[in-house]
């Protein structure tokens, strides 16, 4: 069976610090790989997703990167955090086009 | 341009009962629609998918329906349990790319 793991499970960052979240998944092959935020009370937002290694759509301009530097491997990164970078931040991977499978999340919280 | 909205946006109701969550999309032209639940400070559980030549797809106590003709599809719970109390999202998937249509949620409490 397929699962996902994101680690860590929480992170606390001053302004301007570096991040790093690392998405990984077991059991399948060449997976569609995505990152999503989901803001205090908001709905979620796709950040970042991809197709393959190497291969990054970026959803919406920020200070947020992502890369896919092995099949099953998935980096959210930032040079330098904001206030707004706050929120809670999910991997899910597909085959091709479909269900989508999410990982348990990051809480992130800069301070 | 593709809009999903859900409502009611919050439910309660005694444990039991069986009970209907909505998921309306102003674009019919869709790929397929996914029903999630999310528990608090949790990330997403996947529970049905619905392709687009489908009308609906079954899960246990859960049944997902699709009539992209009106743009709905329903997500029907059978004698609710307090373990359902959660945050239930639908979500479109387009035909031109992978990005999924978010509803805003059902935040379902079930009253033991």
């Amino acid at each position: 069976s397929q699962t996902i793991h994101q680690w860590p499970a929480t992170l606390v960052q001053p302004v301007g610090s570096p991040l790093s979240l690392e998405c990984t998944v077991e059991g399948t092959s060449n997976p569609n790989l995505y990152w999503y935020r989901q803001a205090a009370g908001r709905g979620l937002q796709l950040l970042f997703y991809s197709v393959g290694i190497g291969q990054i759509s970026s959803e919406v301009p920020q200070n947020l990167s992502a890369s896919r530097p092995q099949d099953r491997q998935f980096i959210l990164s930032s040079k330098k955090l904001l206030l707004s970078d706050s929120g809670f931040y999910l991997c899910a991977w597909s085959v091709g086009r479909d269900a989508q499978y999410f990982g348990p999340g990051t809480r992130l919280t800069v301070t | 341009k593709q809009e999903v909205t859900q409502i009611p946006a919050a439910l309660s109701v005694p444990e039991g009962e069986n009970l209907v969550l909505n998921c309306s999309f102003t674009d019919s032209a869709i790929y397929n629609l996914q029903w999630f639940r999310q528990d608090p400070g949790k990330g997403l559980t996947s529970l049905l998918l619905i392709q687009s030549s489908q009308r609906e797809q079954t899960s246990g106590r859960l049944n997902a329906s699709l009539d992209k003709s009106s743009g709905r599809s329903t997500l029907y719970i059978a004698a609710s349990q307090p373990g359902d109390s959660a945050t239930y999202l639908c979500a479109v998937n387009r035909p031109s790319n992978y990005q999924l249509i978010w509803g805003a949620g059902t935040k379902l409490i079930i009253k033991p």
